[in-house]
């Protein structure tokens, strides 16, 4: 059974940098067959995906956020993160990993970030 | 541009059946979508995937009582014999090459 899990601070200030990670067990993040993902749900409102790293490295991101987020991964660690730079109150949001090939069909149970001085 | 469109809400009667509706945008017809459920205050659950030729294949657990279909540009599905913990927000996503994933709005199912 895949398992993700999210971890990270829970505050971040305005104008930093939100750091997340997502450990992975019950499978290996170099599977050749598997995208691992990034998605966001504000408060009360619907889901966004954020991006997606490859085993390989390559990364894929949402256009409205490609200019403020990077996604890497630590293989000997079997995590992959992300980081969201310039964050403002309306990054505040439940930050969920996934695994993809085509669909998303395994997700963390997300952690709460808000951003607030 | 790819879009999925739902409905807002849907209700139906402890037991009964109800049929959630996504579709897809024009030019899109073609495109598989999936199914996650959203308890409240869970997080995302994957139920299925469903081709555009009505196949379906469901995710680890899936209780037979949850099903896909298609009908040229619309996915749906169907959950039967309604219980009170199938109360939740429904969202539909697809995705394809070069095209990130994206989401529909989500249905809020009630069970009355």
């Amino acid at each position: 059974q895949l398992l993700l899990q999210e971890s990270g601070p829970g505050l971040v200030k305005p104008s930093e940098t939100l750091s997340l990670t997502c450990t992975v067990s019950g499978g290996s993040i170099s599977s050749r067959s598997d995208y691992w993902d990034w998605i966001r749900q504000p408060p009360g409102k619907g889901l966004e995906w954020i991006g997606n790293i490859y085993y390989s490295g390559s990364t894929s991101y949402n256009p409205s956020l490609k200019s403020r987020v990077t996604i890497s991964a630590d293989t000997s660690k079997n995590q992959f993160s992300l980081k969201l730079n310039s964050v403002t109150a309306a990054d505040t949001a439940v930050y969920y990993c996934a695994r993809s090939y085509d669909e998303l069909d395994y997700w963390g149970q997300g952690t709460l970030v808000t951003v607030s001085s | 541009q790819l879009v999925l469109t739902q409905s807002p809400s849907a209700s139906a009667s402890l037991g009964a059946s109800v049929k959630l509706t996504c579709t897809l945008s024009s030019g899109h017809s073609t495109y598989a979508i999936a199914w996650h459920q959203q308890q409240p205050e869970k997080g995302p659950r994957y139920l299925m995937k469903v081709k555009s030729d009505g196949s379906h294949s469901k995710g680890d657990g899936i209780p037979d009582r949850f099903s896909g279909s298609s009908s040229g540009a619309e996915r749906y599905l169907t959950i039967s014999s309604l219980q009170s913990e199938d109360e939740a927000d429904y969202y539909c996503q697809t995705w394809g090459t070069g095209i990130p994933h994206v989401f529909g709005t989500g249905t809020k199912v009630t069970v009355l």
